[in-house]
């Protein structure tokens, strides 16, 4: 079993809607949970951080942890077209919190 | 916010010589560097990670010989490929956090090292 689990996508969503992006880890005792931006050809940029169960909002990104769940997910409003990319989910290690496993990336086509 | 630094961004070299890869930490000190590769549509995978003054460690079924790490400031860390080979190819990316904020914080990733073996 992978330490982060995300759907491949593509997901498609037209200009405006509500992107809503989903992961799952393995490792309950987690305490840290990233959400990370790639796009093509270009290293990974941090887009929200989250560690406390609930939401936590940043401008059109909102990040939602459920640790009983071991689930964490990323929302996107009024999705543009320069949010096309693939977004990877990070979790921090179970013993070592500086060490981060990664999902494999979910792909967003936002469709002008 | 962090910065950090990798050179080069793209490399080409022959099957059977080395290659050099520097990430630095620009406006911060970083005890701890991670090293990633990813292959395409892939995932990051950590290859190891960086210890100030200290020897890497390295993820399972990563060759310490292979991949020589060397961290010997608080800035700088460096990967050396050594006798690529064409399956080597790929992107290489280099993470470091500031060392004064709390841990769990996110790391910032450098601009990453397309390598290419031919």
């Amino acid at each position: 079993q992978k330490e982060v689990e995300q759907n491949s996508g593509p997901l498609s969503v037209p200009e405006g809607a509500i992107a809503s992006l989903n992961c799952t880890y393995s490792d309950r005792g987690s305490q840290s949970f990233f959400w990370y931006r790639q796009y093509s050809g270009k290293s990974p940029e941090l887009i929200m951080s989250i560690y406390s169960n609930g939401d936590k909002e940043d401008g059109r990104f909102t990040a939602q942890l459920n640790k009983a769940s071991q689930y964490v997910s990323l929302l996107i409003r009024d999705s543009q077209p320069s949010d096309s990319a693939t977004y990877l989910c990070a979790v921090n290690h179970l013993y070592n919190f500086n060490k981060f496993y990664f999902g494999s990336g979910t792909k967003l086509n936002v469709k002008p | 916010g962090a910065v950090v630094s990798q050179h080069p961004s793209r490399v080409i070299c022959k099957s059977g010589t080395s290659v050099k890869i520097e990430c630095r930490s620009l406006d911060f000190q970083a005890t701890t560097m991670f090293w990633y590769r990813q292959f395409p549509k892939q995932s990051l995978m950590l290859m190891a990670t960086s210890n100030e003054g200290s020897k890497a460690t390295y993820e399972q079924g990563v060759e310490k010989d292979k991949f020589l790490i060397n961290h010997a400031s608080l800035t700088l860390s460096t990967l050396t490929v050594t006798s690529a080979h064409p399956e080597d190819s790929s992107f290489y990316i280099c993470s470091a956090r500031d060392s004064g904020t709390g841990e769990g914080y996110g790391y910032t990733f450098g601009s990453g090292t397309r390598l290419t073996v031919v």
